[in-house]
């Protein structure tokens, strides 16, 4: 069994569109988050959850809208896509809090805006 | 701003030789120290972490630390192919962040 799933793997969109990737650990991890990694490569995170709540949410456009429905569980829903939206985006979780640095990386939804 | 500096490469060595990857980082008060391996189209993956000053070996991987000049390393004894991979520093900061700041990698081919 996958340990930190993501769907879709791919997606190739419009732009103006609207669009959701989402993410599920089995791990009974506390901590997940929200990397992008752009075309050069560089990882950044977006945001970060602690048992549902939101904990980190670093400067991104108001467009992007996380929710974590359960602890298990952490969705990123994209409003009004950008060219500059395109990347690959990781969902990720860590045992604790305290463990932020040890984090257990799905595979990856690239995102394509055209 | 929080800084973690990596050379992009890409390092190309030998197959057998030693690799070395070096990272610097910004935040004098940052506690803990990582590297992760991420192959080309995957997913990046933890595979040493460090949080004192000095060595610390796992296999054929050895991370070193010096908290007074602010440099992480990595090196890989006996480079092997598939060792070949983007090697990303990244450096949790003080008591109380909770936030990992990634370098932007060192692509390493090992030549067989």
């Amino acid at each position: 069994d996958t340990a930190v799933s993501q769907t879709p793997k791919y997606l190739v969109t419009q732009m103006g569109n609207d669009k959701s990737i989402k993410c599920e650990q089995n791990l009974g991890h506390d901590t997940m988050y929200w990397y992008k990694q752009d075309s050069k490569k560089f990882l950044k995170i977006m945001f970060s959850y602690n048992n549902k709540e939101l904990i980190i949410n670093e400067t991104v456009p108001n467009r992007f809208s996380p929710k974590s429905p359960d602890k298990a569980h952490l969705n990123l829903h994209i409003n009004s896509l950008e060219l500059g939206d395109s990347a690959v985006y990781f969902c990720a979780s860590s045992p604790r809090l305290a463990a932020t640095g040890e984090l257990f990386f799905g595979e990856g939804s690239r995102l394509t805006v055209l | 701003q929080k800084e973690v500096e990596q050379n992009s490469g890409p390092l190309s060595v030998p197959e057998g030789a030693i690799a070395s990857l070096n990272c610097t980082y910004s935040d004098r008060v940052s506690q803990s120290f990582f590297w992760y391996r991420q192959y080309s189209g995957k997913s990046p993956e933890l595979i040493m972490s460090i949080y004192s000053n000095g060595d610390k070996e796992d296999g054929r991987f050895t991370a070193q630390l010096n908290k007074a000049s602010q440099y992480v390393s990595l090196l890989i004894r006996d480079s092997q192919p598939s060792d070949s991979a983007t090697y990303l520093c990244a450096v949790v900061s003080g008591a109380g962040s909770y936030q990992l700041t990634f370098g932007k990698g060192t692509k390493l081919s090992v030549i067989p």
